[in-house]
């Protein structure tokens, strides 16, 4: 019930073109569902967030849908550049005070020139 | 220095070797934490400390021990690894949400160990 399931485990697509990467999971509880962004040999870092209170939040050319009721979730990236190149992870989080994200195991997107 | 720094950036070691990983945070957070990145393995949450206390262990061997001598710095203690234990170890840190933050954990770059 801890788990978040994330597909595909790596993505190819073409400059311009839009990378989908979905998600899931099922423990009711998780209220918060961050998508990370990760270079080698580079940690990650926060893209983007959402809360189970919207359907979609869009920041510039990356935009996160949520649909509660399917308990699902997915990252967009329009317009997708060889430098989206990296490793997403989806992440939910379940409780207050320090936070306990539980991860995806994370897409390889390679964004082809 | 910003953000969160970590070192070693690589170490490999023997099973009988006692190593320890560095992190420190120089982002004002009170959490930080200890997470293990292995290939085609979801990132798995080892250890946190909150206003310096361990508040999650989750079920890691006694061969890795954690310290947080204050918020601004943890180690992790190695001892006795198995060379299942190669893997890249991530610190972060995050600011309580209690106190109105949005908790977004800061990544270090990672310590690539491995255990020969």
């Amino acid at each position: 019930q801890q788990q978040v399931k994330q597909s595909p485990q790596s993505l190819i697509v073409q400059k311009g073109g839009i990378s989908i990467i979905n998600c899931a999971y099922e423990n009711t509880a998780f209220d918060y569902f961050p998508w990370y962004q990760q270079f080698p040999g580079k940690g990650p870092a926060l893209l983007i967030a959402i809360r189970p209170d919207v359907s979609e939040k869009k920041e510039g050319r990356f935009t996160i849908s949520f649909n509660k009721s399917a308990k699902q979730f997915s990252l967009h990236i329009m317009d997708s550049q060889p430098g989206d190149s990296a490793t997403y992870f989806c992440a939910a989080r379940g409780y207050q005070g320090a936070q306990k994200l539980v991860f995806g195991q994370g897409t390889r997107l390679t964004i082809n020139p | 220095e910003t953000g969160v720094t970590q070192t070693p950036r690589h170490l490999v070691m023997g099973m009988t070797n006692k190593k320890s990983l560095k992190c420190e945070q120089h982002l004002g957070h009170n959490a930080m934490y200890w997470y293990k990145q292995s290939a085609k393995k979801p990132l798995e949450l080892m250890f946190v400390y909150s206003l310096e206390e361990r508040v999650e262990n989750n079920s890691v061997p006694s061969r890795f021990s954690p310290e947080c001598p204050n918020s601004s710095h943890l180690f992790l203690h190695l001892h006795t690894l198995q060379p299942e234990d190669s893997a890249l170890y991530l610190c972060a840190s995050s600011q309580d949400q209690t106190s109105g933050h949005t908790g977004e954990l800061f990544f270090g770059e990672g310590s690539r160990l491995t255990v020969l």
